[in-house]
């Protein structure tokens, strides 16, 4: 099995609202991201997680709270968005601990618009 | 600092035709390279994954060349077909600790 998933699929959600995109995988992978992808541009990467704990945080405003409660889940906490957060969020996941070079594998995303 | 081109951005061919996607990447020194396929809307999914010492990977109809010296990488997809329509994002991984580098793509339409 090598499947990603995410929710919801789509997410409306006001400036004032605190909301939770939801990711899970049970490859056994211990490498998760987050990434953030505008319509006709390449993902850009926010987070990743590596054996559960916090590697890499790409300078992500703190309106955005990643969660790793256990290897095989992965949550993004969002708070107070702006308009220009509306956006694709694309979790993934990888062998290893975000090392080694090994395949990514991408759920199908959140679409998020915030009003 | 990496940087990968994909030309052109967008392609549109007619059913059966073979067909080469480009990626180009600046810095040669990469761990590996992984071409995706997405279509609108949706998620990414992994076609081929090369490593750095490898020159092709092969799957079904794809074919994914790397030649790090000239900082190249091609996707070859033979007998296309309207499925086949969807953007191809080529990502370069710089270091085996490092993280993925994206294309901008290219949109593959392929008409019936």
């Amino acid at each position: 099995d090598t499947e990603v998933t995410q929710t919801p699929k789509h997410l409306v959600m006001g400036m004032t609202n605190k909301k939770s995109l939801k990711c899970e995988q049970h490859m056994g992978h211990r490498a998760m991201y987050w990434y953030k992808q505008k319509a006709k541009k390449p993902p850009e990467l926010m987070f990743v997680y590596s054996y559960e704990k916090l590697s890499i945080n790409e300078s992500v405003p703190s309106r955005f709270s990643p969660e790793c409660p256990n290897s095989s889940l992965l949550n993004l906490h969002l708070h107070a968005l702006q308009p220009e957060d509306s956006a694709l969020y694309l979790c993934a996941s990888s062998q290893g601990g975000g090392t080694g070079g090994y395949e990514q594998y991408f759920g199908p995303g959140t679409r998020l618009t915030v009003t | 600092k990496q940087e990968v081109t994909q030309i052109p951005a967008a392609l549109s061919v007619p059913e059966g035709e073979n067909l080469v996607l480009n990626c180009s990447f600046t810095d040669s020194a990469i761990y590996n390279l992984q071409w995706f396929r997405q279509d609108p809307g949706k998620g990414l999914t992994s076609l081929l994954l090369i490593q750095s010492s490898q020159r092709e990977q092969t799957s079904g109809r794809l074919n994914a060349s790397l030649d790090k010296s000239s900082g190249r990488s091609t996707l070859y997809i033979a007998a296309s077909q309207p499925g086949d329509s969807a953007t191809y994002l080529c990502a370069v991984r710089p270091g085996s600790a490092r993280q993925l580098t994206f294309g901008s793509g290219t949109q593959l339409t392929v008409l019936p």
